[in-house]
């Protein structure tokens, strides 16, 4: 069974362009999580979905955006990037919205900002 | 502000000694979960604890959910160069049922052979 995928593995971008991250869950996963992970830090909570619908959204401003598509992958959007938006970011994805369903985490996108 | 803190930060250990790590929360948590992320890798799921006062073992690991359901622990007896990485806990605010899952900032441990 596949795991999460992340495409890109890598992103370079300058300051004030746009990026684009995309995730695909494990087959049957209908919740995918994105997290920011900065060097040396740990997973700050950016976005979930479920079903097509955001759940619940972390302490972000409104750039860091994202979507679901009908077959469960999931694409993040930051815009106008900054240079502390260099980061790991991690997708995630788990077996419906309950509460206790443990998440399967890719191999992450590691984004720089020039 | 961050919920859920870790105690240490950091954690060096001679191979073969015991450590514990320490999850609190502010508030009362539904489940908590462990993970593990190994230098240059993804983190990846250990356990998940669910009751009060509630005691999970993996091999030389043991897991401890809180009586109170606001603190747990990781304590890892006989360490491993192969326990070297960052431990993470997880949780879930009780009221919240969209609630997303609150990550701990993390322990990383170091192991000296």
């Amino acid at each position: 069974e596949a795991g999460v995928t992340q495409s890109p593995t890598h992103l370079i971008k300058t300051r004030g362009q746009q990026a684009t991250l995309r995730c695909s869950p494990i087959s049957g996963h209908t919740s995918v999580y994105w997290y920011q992970q900065a060097l040396g830090l740990g997973l700050q909570f950016l976005l979930w979905y479920d079903e097509g619908e955001e759940r619940n959204r972390g302490n972000f401003p409104p750039r860091f955006s994202g979507r679901q598509f009908p077959n469960y992958s999931s694409e993040l959007n930051v815009n106008a990037l900054e240079l502390e938006d260099s980061a790991l970011y991690l997708c995630a994805s788990s077996l419906g919205t309950g509460g206790h369903n443990e998440q399967f985490f890719g191999p992450g996108t590691r984004l720089t900002v020039l | 502000g961050q919920q859920v803190m870790q105690i240490p930060q950091y954690q060096h250990v001679q191979e073969g000694e015991d450590f514990t790590t320490y999850c609190n929360s502010s508030t009362t948590l539904s489940n908590i979960q462990w993970y593990k992320q190994r230098p240059g890798g993804h983190p990846v799921f250990l356990i998940q604890l669910v009751k009060s006062g509630e005691v999970k073992k993996q091999k030389r690991l043991t897991f401890q959910f809180g009586e109170a359901k606001k603190n747990s622990s990781l304590h890892i007896t006989a360490t491993q160069t192969t326990d070297v990485g960052t431990y993470f806990c997880a949780g879930r605010v009780t009221t919240d049922s969209w609630g997303k899952l609150q990550f701990g900032a993390g322990t990383q441990v170091v192991v000296t052979p």
